[in-house]
């Protein structure tokens, strides 16, 4: 079974500055894909980024990059220059791949960024 | 097309009491998902369909939750008899294929 971790509920974070997010998971499979996803207060999940796991080149999205490191099962999200409108639930989702996508997501991280 | 809509945004209801909730996904997406979201917790995956087939169902799903698309476009949760434990958000998300899968805003559900 595959699990992913995000041990932090709520992180904050200045306006312009930079903040990342952590995520770790578990897996016995060599091919999957992990996202990065964004819920807003009261507004519905969208994609931030996603990573190949084959791709050894990290996935950058403008101001939002990830840090995949495959051996260590780790797949954090860095948000550089942070905006107001980035505060949200922001949770790590993991996909095997094969002919079915099911997510398997994390707990979810509260970011909330500071004027 | 304006994204995945799913009706209603938000329903109360009675324990032992029926209720019914649909999405519409994205008209040309194949794909089409049922996940249950608690307070707190991530998204978990209840069901999912590849047009009109109902492909897998998760072990959360238990008898009293049904899930049909009948002509491969909408789809309907039905949960029978509910109780409290199935206050939760109900999210609808469909993809094309192997695409990315595109969330509806939800409908929560509160049973008293």
């Amino acid at each position: 079974a595959q699990t992913v971790t995000q041990s932090q509920p709520e992180m904050s974070v200045q306006e312009a500055e930079t903040v990342t997010l952590s995520c770790t998971y578990d897996t016995s499979e060599n091919n999957y894909y992990l996202f990065w996803y964004k819920q807003p207060p009261s507004r519905q999940m969208i994609l931030v980024i996603r990573q190949e796991a084959y791709k050894q080149q990290n996935a950058t999205e403008n101001r939002f990059s990830v840090n995949f490191q495959k051996a260590a099962k780790s797949f954090s999200l860095k948000i550089s220059d942070s905006q107001l409108g980035d505060t949200a639930m922001y949770f790590c989702a993991f996909m095997k791949q094969g002919n079915f996508n099911k997510f398997y997501f994390g707990s979810g991280t509260k970011l909330n960024v500071k004027p | 097309d304006t994204g995945v809509s799913q009706d209603p945004r938000h329903k109360i209801t009675k324990r032992g009491q029926n209720v019914t909730f649909r999405c519409d996904p994205i008209s040309e997406h194949n794909r089409l998902y049922w996940y249950r979201q608690t307070l707190g917790q991530g998204p978990e995956f209840l069901t999912y369909f590849q047009n009109e087939a109902q492909l897998e169902k998760s072990r959360l799903l238990s008898d009293r939750f049904s899930a049909e698309r009948p002509k491969g476009s909408f789809s309907t949760l039905e949960i029978q008899r509910t109780e409290q434990g199935d206050s939760a958000m109900y999210l609808c998300a469909s993809s094309f294929e192997w695409a990315e899968q595109f969330f509806g805003p939800g409908t929560r559900l509160t049973v008293l």
